[in-house]
């Protein structure tokens, strides 16, 4: 598997649900950050979170790091349907940062 | 708007040629990074330059080359084209914090197309 890998590959939900979004990375890592991209655009940044922080917020996204798991969830609340897109975790470990390959969200209205 | 932008847009050429995509990173940015992503192999990094220097290697291929000059553009050059390299390609700059690198801010990306 790679370094950082988002699970489920794919979510549908309803508009007004949470949707939450995992990653698993497998090295010691300076920080992590969410990625989301809209179909055939670049990636826009969404979040970064330290190996010293465990939890973060930003408007409607809470981010989760559990170092110890080597692990960590994006939540989006109460979604919308401009939050179909996907979603990419990516490590920093040090030397060079790596993106998941993606969950691939859809809210349907 | 992220500040990083790309040329060209998009661009269609044929097997065994040599194309040179172009990347001006965010005003300020020392770090250019270079990705690839196609829909079986998604986004893979290749290359990433710091203040002209070679910083990090990916999965970039020996027929693949890049370089960042002194205005800090990068160039990626991609040569004995073969089928398999149609993909998006895309820049992205970032700055070096002591926590690490920071946020990566992505360039619109350049469509290749190898016929």
């Amino acid at each position: 598997s790679q370094q950082g890998e988002e699970d489920p590959q794919a979510l549908s939900i309803q508009e007004g649900e949470n949707a939450t979004m995992n990653c698993s990375y497998k090295t010691s890592i300076n920080n992590l950050q969410w990625y989301r991209q809209n179909s055939g655009r670049g990636l826009v940044h969404l979040i970064l979170i330290r190996s010293n922080e465990r939890e973060k917020h930003s408007g409607r996204l809470r981010v989760t790091l559990d170092t110890s798991k080597k692990s960590s969830s994006l939540l989006i609340t109460a979604s919308r349907a401009a939050d179909t897109a996907s979603y990419f975790c990516a490590t920093d470990a040090y030397d060079k940062v790596i993106f998941g390959p993606g969950t691939s969200l859809s809210v349907i209205p | 708007d992220s500040g990083v932008t790309q040329t060209p847009k998009h661009l269609i050429t044929a097997t065994g040629q040599r194309v040179t995509l172009r990347c001006s990173p965010r005003s300020g940015d020392l770090s250019v990074y270079w990705y690839q992503q196609s829909l079986d192999q998604g986004l893979q990094f290749l290359i990433q330059y710091y203040n002209g220097e070679e910083r990090a290697k990916g999965n970039i291929l020996e027929r693949f080359s890049a370089q960042q000059f002194p205005d800090l553009h990068s160039e990626l050059n991609l040569s004995s084209l073969e089928l398999g390299d149609s993909a998006l390609y895309f820049c992205a700059s970032s700055v070096l914090t002591s926590g690490g690198w920071g946020e990566q801010f992505f360039g619109p990306g350049t469509r290749l197309t190898v016929l």
